[in-house]
């Protein structure tokens, strides 16, 4: 299948830093990027879904000046933590959906972030 | 609204077979998924149905029947690693974003 790629894999701050997370496509180009977050024993909650070339739509409840998404390419999405406090620890998982196959979304390894 | 329902937690035997449902409403469909995820690692993609039948793909299969807003992974001949946690993830009709559930965590005992 597609592959996904994350980065970092685990990142530590101190609460008030500004953590960016990078999501990339390996083998395919990803018109549209997801950005989800999972706290610990709960399921996936979309935050944001990228589109390449415009700005991201936010689900309700997520702050778009908190947590900026870039989407420069059909290959790279970025999710920056702005001010991050340590309630916004949590597992951060992008997916990335082939722009040739509608059908399936693949996800990255994700990133779990501490704010300490 | 969208509501996604799984059990919460599953517990079978090595060598059994177990059915993992998951039934739905949602403003609108175009596919129902499956996938599965280790603790502490990202999902992996298992199935995709956006017709009503039955889709194998080797130990594991899925059903779904859009009438009803059901669906199930079938998982046979259970192995140790299939201990794991199962997420059923719907396609609204607009858009790509999938909304989950909230998984089912299965236990393959020995």
């Amino acid at each position: 299948g597609a592959v996904v790629s994350q980065h970092p894999s685990r990142v530590i701050c101190k609460s008030g830093t500004s953590v960016k997370i990078e999501c990339r496509s390996l083998d395919f180009q990803a018109t549209t990027m997801f950005w989800y977050r999972q706290f610990p024993k709960q399921s996936l909650m979309l935050m944001a879904t990228s589109n390449e070339g415009s700005k991201a739509t936010y689900e309700q409840g997520v702050e778009k000046d908190k947590f900026l998404i870039n989407h420069a390419s059909l290959t790279l999405s970025t999710l920056t933590v702005t001010s991050a406090h340590p309630e916004d620890s949590s597992f951060y998982i992008c997916s990335a959906r082939d722009g040739q196959s509608q059908e399936t979304q693949y996800f990255g390894p994700g990133t779990r972030l501490l704010v300490l | 609204g969208q509501n996604i329902d799984q059990p919460t937690e599953m517990t079978a035997t090595e060598g059994a077979i177990v059915q993992i449902n998951c039934t739905y409403q949602t403003s609108g469909f175009n596919g129902l998924f499956w996938y599965q995820q280790h603790a502490g690692e990202a999902p992996t993609f298992l199935s995709y149905n956006v017709l009503d039948g039955l889709e194998e793909k080797g130990r594991f299969s899925s059903f779904l029947s859009r009438s009803k807003g059901y669906s199930y992974l079938l998982l046979k001949e259970l192995q140790m690693k299939d201990s794991a946690s199962y997420l059923c993830a719907v396609r609204g009709k607009y858009g790509n974003k999938l909304v989950f559930g909230a998984g089912t965590i299965l236990r393959v005992k020995s």
